[in-house]
């Protein structure tokens, strides 16, 4: 079946660097990828997506990248903070309703 | 602005008691409506979503089932829960129409559930 690749599924990084997350997704037909944010213990929360219409898309010190023809996407954290310190998970559409999301990535940021 | 609301926080039931979980959505109408299981430390697994009153679609074959009475209400249901439904269980809602593939979803507060 369909899925959704994330590695890796720990990372631990020092204050100030930067973190890089990937995903591989396997339906060709995708189109749309948010990537979330899970503090422990709380729901899961947007923080940044990304259509197949472009390549790059940043926010402050987030961005995420998208190469459609090898399939795979990417989540960068610049300057890191204690803060960002959480789950983050990718997900790719299947279709128009439904969305299969990767395994997870526990960021740590040691300060 | 929209709103999703789910309970309980927390639920610990026994072995074969029955479930009932609720989610309303307020701010929106004709919403996608899902329901997630999040195991201890694992990703999110689909369970069921709905596009409409009524309609219902099942990914994962189990004793859970799901209803949607209302447009902007999302029940969880089992007769007789078993070890392995444990875990923590988040209603997400998405936008409807336009490009619907294009449209985030937005999580519950989730409600962690702990078999005995």
């Amino acid at each position: 079946g369909e899925n959704v690749e994330q590695h890796p599924s720990t990372l631990s990084v020092q204050e100030g660097d930067s973190a890089v997350i990937k995903c591989t997704y396997s339906d060709s037909a995708s189109n749309y990828f948010p990537w979330y944010k899970q503090e422990l213990g709380k729901r899961p929360q947007l923080i940044i997506d990304i259509r197949s219409n472009v390549g790059e898309k940043k926010d402050q010190r987030i961005a995420v990248t998208l190469n459609k023809t090898a399939k795979h996407f990417s989540l960068h954290i610049t300057e890191t903070q204690p803060e960002d310190s959480a789950v983050y998970f990718c997900a790719a559409n299947l279709g128009t309703y439904k969305y299969i999301f990767g395994t997870g990535t526990r960021l740590k940021v040691l300060a | 602005s929209q709103t999703i609301h789910q309970w309980p926080a927390t639920l610990v039931q026994p072995v074969g008691s029955p479930l009932s979980l609720e989610c309303t959505v307020e701010g929106t109408s004709n919403p996608n409506l899902y329901w997630y299981r999040q195991a201890a430390g694992r990703g999110l697994q689909l369970l069921f979503y709905s596009v409409g009153i009524g309609q219902i679609s099942s990914e994962v074959p189990q004793n859970l089932s799901a209803s949607r009475p209302q447009d902007r209400q999302f029940i969880l249901s089992s007769k007789k829960l078993l070890l392995s439904d444990s875990g923590f269980y988040l209603c997400a809602w998405s936008p409807r129409g336009g490009y619907v593939d294009n449209q985030p979803q937005h999580f519950g507060d989730g409600t962690r559930l702990s078999i005995l």
